[in-house]
C-alpha cells in the first residue's frame, strides 16, 4: 500500500541521549515534514525537506537534526539538546509546493 | 504570523445529530485542509479545499478564501465520528509547505 510509515509506534528515551525517528515514504512525494504536537495544541513544523539532500528549519528546530540522502526517507534525530523532548511526533509528506499533505500514525516519544 | 482560530473548542453530540465547525484565519492562504485525529493520533485527510465547496459522503467543506474562513459541515454523526478536527493553512507567501495548524475541535458524539 502507498502510505507514510513511521517507527517506531512509542519510543522512551533516557534524559541526556539521542534518539532516531524513522519516516519512510513510498508515494514518491518530493517534499518531507517533521511535526511535534504537544498534549491539548496543534502541530508545530520541526524541519521541512523540499528535494533530497536539502532541508530548512521550521519554527521549533532547536535541538533536533535531520537528513535527507533518499527521496523516499527523511529522518529525524532528537537530541540531548531538546530540553522537553516528550511530545507525539508526525510525519508528513506532499507532492510539491502548495500540495495536499498526508501524514504518517505518528511516534510518541517519552523521556524517562 | 498568520493566526488560525477553530471554533467551537469542544462539541458534545448525540447520534444522528448535525454540527458546523469552523476554521477562521488572518491572511491569504495559498491552501487549507481539513483533518480528522482518530483516538490513535492518526491524521486523517478530509479536505484540501482553498476555496468553494466540496463534499464527501456526510462531510462537506466550504471556504470562502476572500473573507477568511472555512466551515466543516458533520451531517447524521456517528460515534466514529468522535475525535478532534485540525484545520490548517499554508499562509500566502509563507515558508513552502509550513502547514500552520488551528487548536482544533475536540467533538464526542454519544450513542
Amino acid at each position: 500500500d502507498g502510505g507514510i510509515t513511521q517507527s517506531p509506534k512509542y519510543l522512551f528515551r533516557k534524559e541526556g541521549q539521542n534518539v532516531t525517528l524513522s519516516c519512510e515514504q513510498n508515494l514518491n512525494h518530493d517534499a518531507m515534514y517533521w511535526y511535534r504536537q504537544d498534549p491539548g495544541q496543534g502541530l508545530r513544523l520541526i524541519y521541512y525537506s523540499q528535494i533530497v539532500n536539502d532541508f530548512q528549519k521550521g519554527d521549533i528546530a532547536e535541538g533536533y537534526s535531520v537528513s535527507r540522502e533518499k527521496k523516499e526517507s527523511f529522518p529525524l534525530t532528537v537530541t540531548s539538546a531538546q530540553k522537553n523532548p516528550t511530545a507525539f511526533y508526525l510525519c508528513a509528506s506532499s507532492q510539491g509546493l502548495i500540495a495536499e499533505a498526508f501524514f504518517g500514525q505518528g511516534t510518541r516519544l517519552t523521556v524517562v | 504570523g498568520i493566526q488560525v482560530e477553530q471554533s467551537p473548542p469542544d462539541l458534545i453530540l448525540q447520534e444522528g445529530a448535525n454540527s458546523t465547525l469552523r476554521c477562521n484565519f488572518s491572511d491569504s492562504v495559498n491552501n487549507l485542509q481539513w483533518f480528522h485525529q482518530n483516538p490513535w493520533g492518526q491524521l486523517i485527510n478530509l479536505f484540501y479545499i482553498p476555496s468553494g465547496t466540496k463534499q464527501n459522503g456526510r462531510l462537506s467543506a466550504t471556504t470562502v478564501a476572500t473573507e477568511r474562513y472555512s466551515l466543516l459541515y458533520i451531517s447524521s454523526s456517528q460515534t466514529t465520528d468522535s475525535g478532534v478536527y485540525f484545520c490548517a493553512v499554508d499562509p500566502y507567501g509563507g515558508s513552502q509547505g509550513n502547514l500552520i495548524f488551528g487548536k482544533g475541535t475536540k467533538l464526542s458524539v454519544k450513542p
